[in-house]
């Protein structure tokens, strides 16, 4: 079947520190991955995505490579701020419909 | 431009009581969608509409039915509500389309719902 596993949380960073929230995948033929943020009280926004192989998406300063030989779909940052605390969910689409990891806290203080 | 809009915000249910979330988008998107969120476990699919007048079930249908009442609105519905529907639900939807690689989901605020 179709899953996705990401890093538990919550992961505490301190202002401009390097960010990395793991994700794999399991999947049937080859699917889009993309990373959602949720921030508090909100629905969820799409933050990038990768629609094949080796395909790097990136956005706000965040970035992701889809890594077939891996089935990975690691979440990066080089500086994070303080406006980046959310929660973060790593999904995979099949079919038109989406499979979501378990989401992964992040806090990061001032 | 509202986006996806979900009605209520937040409730407090009883055991045993009905009731209908309500869900519309003004984006003209063909496909909606409904989930709930539970702490350790993401956003899980439980019903979808790929178009107006059909409806599928997602991975946890039971408890749940649905009305896609035209192209802009789905509701969803509770007849008999239990303390494990206790969740967050998110409705979304997406302009689906054949030719493309993929098709982003754009979501509602959410509804808490809390079941007594």
């Amino acid at each position: 079947g179709n899953s996705v596993t990401q890093m538990e949380g919550p992961v505490t960073l301190s202002e401009e520190a390097f960010l990395t929230i793991n994700c794999t995948y399991t999947a049937t033929g080859y699917p889009s991955l993309f990373w959602y943020v949720q921030y508090p009280g909100e629905g969820l926004q799409l933050l990038l995505k990768a629609t094949k192989a080796d395909d790097k998406g990136s956005n706000k300063g965040f970035e992701a490579t889809y890594r077939k030989e891996t089935t990975s779909f690691h979440l990066e940052k080089g500086s994070v701020q303080v406006s980046d605390s959310a929660v973060y969910f790593c999904a995979l689409s099949y079919r038109n419909k989406l499979v979501f990891g378990a989401g992964t806290i992040l806090r990061v203080k001032s | 431009n509202a986006g996806v809009t979900q009605t209520p915000k937040f409730q407090v249910l009883k055991t045993g009581q009905s009731m209908t979330l309500q869900c519309a988008q003004d984006m003209n998107h063909n496909s909606m969608y409904w989930y709930r969120q539970d702490p350790g476990m993401g956003l899980r699919l439980i019903y979808y509409s790929a178009s107006e007048g059909t409806t599928d079930k997602g991975e946890v249908p039971n408890g749940y039915n649905v009305s896609r009442l035209n192209k802009r609105e789905f509701s969803l519905r509770l007849e008999s509500a239990a303390p494990s529907q206790t969740s967050v639900y998110f409705c979304a939807s997406s302009e689906v389309r054949a030719s493309r690689s993929y098709n982003e989901q754009f979501f509602g605020p959410g509804t808490r719902l809390t079941v007594l």
